[in-house]
């Protein structure tokens, strides 16, 4: 199964950009690169996705490395309500969508 | 449309009993997920359907988990005997192909 990385925790300052990194090097060229975060006590809720070309939305940016063995979340301006665990996964038609543990963002005032 | 739409909200029962949880998924939308999610395990893919067909059901802990989906409105996950180790909160998502997946407010299942 194609597989993510992504560091366990990160803090940030409350309206400061935050790139949140994810690595995915036996990515497959039918992959599409997704993102979820779970604020507490909430089910996931979807961030963004994309394929190969950077991806913005009312939410975020998705920039995706050329070679797509890597890609950034970016949250323009880190609110307290940021504040959840960021899911990277990869998902491709016809196959599952799996999370791993993901990058705990804390936004600090 | 309302989204995924999971019940109960929340479920206490005693050991032994039969549990069984429910989830509408979103109206098109051709796969629907079961999680499981506890602090030890993180977020577990318990079965995946597509177009009402079970795909993956490597993640069921046990023969005393199955689950259904007689049609593509409607998914059920039942627990027969229940154990207190499958407290836990189930989550139920549905996507069209592998765009953005929806996921519902989950059961809060306790078995005492």
């Amino acid at each position: 199964d194609a597989k993510t990385t992504q560091p366990n925790s990160m803090e940030s300052n409350e309206e400061e950009p935050v790139h949140l990194p994810c690595n995915h090097s036996t990515i497959s060229g039918t992959d599409y690169i997704h993102w979820y975060r779970q604020l507490p006590s909430q089910g996931p809720e979807y961030v963004i996705h994309g394929l190969t070309s950077n991806v913005n939305n009312r939410m975020a940016s998705l920039a995706i490395a050329e070679d797509r063995k890597s890609s950034t979340l970016i949250l323009h301006r880190a609110t307290l309500r940021d504040a959840a665990v960021y899911y990277c996964i990869l998902r491709s038609h016809f196959n599952d969508m799996r999370f791993g543990a993901g990058t705990r963002l804390t936004v600090k005032p | 449309d309302a989204g995924v739409i999971q019940s109960p909200r929340h479920e206490v029962t005693e050991m032994g009993q039969e549990v069984t949880l429910r989830c509408k998924p979103i109206s098109g939308h051709d796969y629907l997920f079961w999680y499981r999610q506890t602090m030890m395990r993180g977020l577990e893919l318990l079965i995946y359907f597509n177009n009402n067909v079970p795909i993956d059901d490597s993640g069921m802990p046990e023969d005393r988990f199955s689950a259904k989906m007689p049609n593509a409105s409607f998914s059920t996950l039942k627990i027969q005997p229940s154990e207190p180790r499958d407290s836990a909160v189930y989550f139920c998502a549905s996507s069209w192909g592998a765009l953005e997946a929806f996921f519902g407010q989950g059961t809060r299942l306790t078995v005492v």
